[in-house]
């Protein structure tokens, strides 16, 4: 395994369901980060968590509700969404959110909205 | 406008050929560019990366050069293997914004 585990690999929900999506990490690493990928567009970032606070957030919709226990766990919760929001949502941390580290990447969910 | 710009979105090549795939970054303050490789399905990982301080870094068959005064930095893979089959991203950060921007990715394709 990679360090940074996601769960489930694959959702299928409704766009009235609501579900969330799990990331954690034990690399001892304080930053962690949500990216939506769709294809053919550049990994999009959602959200970051640094020492599990929430220093940015880039301008997404209020479905995706993103929350942070722990600097080792982190959560996506998502809510009445649309078929637009099918996409790998990947999780990734690093040791800071200073851009002089690099990431490591959970393998994703695969999450289609029907 | 794009912050990181990545050509080619696709590259075909040989098996045995060089593949090289550029970025172009906008923020002259930037000195971290990593380089991540995405298999199909499966997650982006970091294969290399380098720092402003050195204009390249070579790590067996793939090498990363930087040219800070053009602000272009680009991917080298020599001898390409099938498994180097993949989507390759390049990223730069954004210092004053304190995260880092992808490039769209560059779909290399290695025939046997």
């Amino acid at each position: 395994e990679t360090g940074v585990t996601q769960t489930p690999r694959h959702l299928v929900m409704g766009m009235t369901n609501k579900k969330s999506l799990k990331c954690e990490q034990h690399l001892g690493h304080n930053a962690m980060y949500w990216y939506k990928q769709s294809a053919k567009k550049p990994l999009e970032l959602m959200f970051v968590y640094n020492f599990k606070e929430q220093t940015e957030n880039n301008s997404v919709p209020s479905r995706f509700s993103p929350e942070c226990p722990n600097s080792s766990h982190l959560f996506l919760h998502l809510h009445t969404l649309q078929p637009e929001d099918s996409a790998l949502y990947l999780c990734a941390s690093s040791l800071r959110t200073d851009p002089n580290y690099g990431y490591t990447f959970g393998s994703g969910t695969r999450l289609t909205v029907v | 406008g794009e912050n990181v710009e990545q050509h080619p979105s696709t590259l075909s090549v040989q098996e045995g050929d060089s593949a090289v795939i550029k970025c172009t970054y906008s923020d002259s303050a930037s000195n971290y560019f990593p380089w991540y490789k995405q298999e199909l399905g499966k997650r982006p990982q970091l294969i290399i990366d380098i720092r402003s301080n050195v204009g390249e870094k070579k790590d067996q068959r793939i090498a990363v050069t930087l040219n800070k005064t053009a602000k272009h930095f680009s991917l080298h893979i020599t001898e390409t293997q099938p498994e180097d089959s993949a989507v390759y991203f390049c990223a730069a950060p954004r210092p004053d914004f304190n995260k880092f921007y992808f490039g769209s990715g560059t779909k290399l394709n290695v025939k046997p």
